[in-house]
């Protein structure tokens, strides 16, 4: 257990609609980082947060956005889904902003229909 | 750009062997930071071990280690004894502590055969 939690677990929506998921960085950790990993693939970098400040941005679509509140969790916000944003979705975190190791969450898989 | 490439999609060992998964990564950085982390059927994304591209000596943990070649860009990992419980998706990763981007290779998938 890294001490990284994501909710939900699981995740099925439609086409079109948008979803919320959640990150808990571990007890400590100021980053939070998210990625993307559609099947049987690396991940992908999308953003990361640092205090609640947006500090490097990936391949994040401008339909997704993320932000980071005042408890350090995370949310990231995927809007007009498409078929091709089915993903597990990685939430990390790390004590601070630069070279720091990242711990990661246990994904939050996301199907869309 | 930061690539990393890992160029063994998929590696077989036997148990109790020793298998070695390679990874080149392409940067202009002097200063950087790589990574090799396990993904096993669970999907969770577990450290492995981590190597500052500053330190010359080559980072262990158990029965990990690395070869750390900073002139040819190459990090590869080594497991000794190898264990069923290695069987998993290895990614390699590179950082950039001046902008944070985190690159991750496609991955290699090892299999151990008892």
């Amino acid at each position: 257990d890294s001490g990284v939690t994501q909710t939900p677990k699981h995740l099925i929506t439609a086409t079109g609609q948008r979803v919320t998921l959640r990150c808990s960085p571990r007890s400590g950790d100021l980053s939070v980082y998210w990625y993307q990993q559609s099947l049987d693939q690396g991940l992908q970098f999308l953003i990361h947060y640092y205090n609640g400040e947006e500090r490097a941005k990936g391949n994040i679509l401008e339909r997704f956005s993320a932000q980071q509140f005042p408890d350090l969790h995370s949310e990231l916000n995927l809007s007009s889904l498409e078929l091709g944003d089915s993903a597990l979705y990685f939430c990390a975190s790390s004590i601070g902003a630069a070279g720091d190791t990242q711990y990661f969450g246990p994904g939050t898989r996301l199907t869309v229909l | 750009a930061q690539t990393v490439t890992q160029s063994q999609p998929e590696m077989s060992v036997q148990e109790a062997e020793t298998v070695t998964l390679s990874c080149t990564y392409d940067t202009s950085e002097s200063d950087y930071y790589l990574f090799w982390y396990k993904q096993p059927p669970s999907r969770q994304m577990i450290l492995v071990i981590r190597q500052e591209a500053y330190k010359q000596q080559n980072a262990t943990e158990n029965r990990f280690s690395v070869n750390f070649q900073k002139a040819a860009k190459s990090f590869s990992l080594k497991i000794s004894d190898s264990q069923l419980g290695d069987a998993a998706m290895y990614f390699c990763a590179y950082r950039n502590p001046n902008n944070n981007d985190m690159r991750f290779g496609a991955g290699t998938r090892l299999t151990v055969k008892p």
